[in-house]
């Protein structure tokens, strides 16, 4: 049964890079059709899909937040990761690494259990 | 952008009602929508994706329905397990696809 773990600091200062990375066991990413990707959800508030990856390396991001936003895989350890730089206190939220269904990059099948990063100094 | 609107916002039913959350896009996304269910301190679940493809597992009292830009999600009857969160998502473009969400709440 395909599994997903978030992990990393649950704290990060304003200004500093939050960094996550999902930990993907019951499958492998390596040469997989799907995309991976991250939805994010702050507090009390709605869903925001930040974006995925593919394990060729191909990336979908949200226009919104493309310009903070990096997603990379690492196949040989199963995990793939979210880098989002120059955070504040609006970037607060539970994280949740996803696999998406086939052939969609957006539509998330699998998810992890999310984690809560705070965004304090 | 497109937007993604659903109403109501809240919903109030009792168990064994037949429930309808309608989800409108802001153009038209033609059937590329899914549904999902999230329950307080969880993950969301997805229900229904390409508008009315049921997932694996999901009851078959939820359905969906709609294309272009009005969708509907209906719950045949309301059973306990079913009083969450449901929030609709675009896949038509790569943005911010989600809906703002709909509470069922139990009458």
């Amino acid at each position: 049964q395909l599994q997903l773990q978030e992990s990393g600091p649950r704290l990060v200062k304003p200004s500093e890079t939050l960094s996550l990375t999902c930990t993907v066991s019951g499958g492998s990413i390596s040469g997989s059709s799907y995309y991976w990707g991250w939805i994010r959800q702050p507090p009390g508030k709605g869903l925001e899909w930040i974006g995925s990856i593919s394990y060729s390396g191909s990336t979908k991001y949200n226009p919104s937040l493309k310009s903070r936003v990096t997603i990379s895989v690492d196949a040989s350890k199963n995990q793939f990761s979210l880098k989002l730089s120059s955070v504040t206190a609006a970037d607060t939220s539970v994280y949740y690494c996803a696999r998406h269904i086939e052939g969609s990059a957006i539509i998330a099948r699998h998810w992890g259990q999310g984690t809560l990063v705070t965004v304090s100094s | 952008d497109i937007q993604m609107t659903q109403s109501p916002s809240t919903l109030s039913a009792s168990v064994g009602d037949r429930v309808t959350i309608t989800c409108r896009a802001s153009q038209s996304i033609n059937r590329w929508l899914a549904w999902y269910q999230q329950k307080p301190g969880k993950a969301p679940k997805l229900l229904i994706y390409e508008a009315s493809s049921l997932e694996s597992g999901v009851p078959s009292r939820f359905s969906g329905s709609g294309s272009g830009t009005e969708f509907t999600l209906t719950i045949s009857s309301l059973q306990p397990d079913d009083f969450a969160t449901y929030y609709c998502q675009h896949y038509e473009t790569y943005t911010n696809t989600f809906g703002q969400g709909t509470k069922l709440e139990i009458k």
